[in-house]
């Protein structure tokens, strides 16, 4: 069954502090892997995308890293701010299909 | 402005009483797409459409109606709504393969 696993569920972190979320996925023949950002009560806004040959793809202080041989991917956000604090949805598309997998995502709080 | 335009943002209703949601995109992309979002669960597909006159369904479709008879237009219609698809509602477009572009959400209740 196609899955994506996120960890951890939420993260509470202090400003300036980097942190690292994590995306498991089970999801089989892949095409492609997303990142997304999601404000509360808004629409996911895309950070990156990721094909199978890609082993790092940065947005900023954003840096999303995959491993297509274990199935793992991660984003890492250096210096965090305030406008961090959102949910953070990882995606993953099958080849020859729109039918996207969605994790159920990590919420991250940034402390002042 | 390249956006996506869903209406209304916010939509209350009662049981049984049929309504639309509507999904408009100004980007020529073939790809739509329609997720539901509940606390706890996620965002989850609804149906999808890869081009005008396709549509295919998503993991939630039960109690859900598509049509893509234009390119930039993807409405949801909900025929007998329920109590249980009071949910936050998110349209989205792309070209195949590349990121979506998300609309501001429909907020909807059912009583």
């Amino acid at each position: 069954k196609n899955q994506v696993e996120q960890s951890p569920q939420s993260l509470i972190i202090l400003e300036g502090k980097n942190c690292t979320l994590q995306c498991n996925y089970t999801v089989s023949p892949f095409s492609n892997l997303r990142w997304y950002k999601q404000d509360t009560g808004r629409g996911p806004v895309s950070l990156t995308i990721m094909t199978f040959s890609e082993n790092t793809k940065s947005n900023g202080r954003y840096t999303a890293t995959l491993d297509a041989d274990t199935k793992q991917s991660s984003l890492h956000i250096t210096a965090s701010q305030l406008s961090d604090s959102a949910s953070y949805i990882c995606v993953v598309s099958a080849s020859g299909a729109q039918k996207l997998v969605f994790g159920q995502g990590t919420r991250l709080t940034i402390n002042p | 402005e390249a956006q996506v335009t869903q209406n209304p943002r916010y939509l209350i209703t009662v049981t049984g009483k049929k309504l639309t949601v509507t999904c408009s995109q100004n980007m020529n992309h073939e790809y739509m797409s329609w997720y539901r979002q509940d606390p706890g669960l996620g965002l989850r597909q609804i149906y999808y459409s890869m081009n005008v006159e396709v549509t295919d369904k998503g993991d939630v479709p039960e109690g859900y109606k598509v049509s893509r008879k234009e390119k930039r237009n993807f409405p949801l219609i909900l025929e007998s709504p329920s109590p249980n698809q009071t949910s936050l509602y998110f349209c989205a477009s792309s070209f195949l393969g590349a990121k979506l572009f998300f609309g501001s959400g429909t907020q909807l209740s059912v009583l």
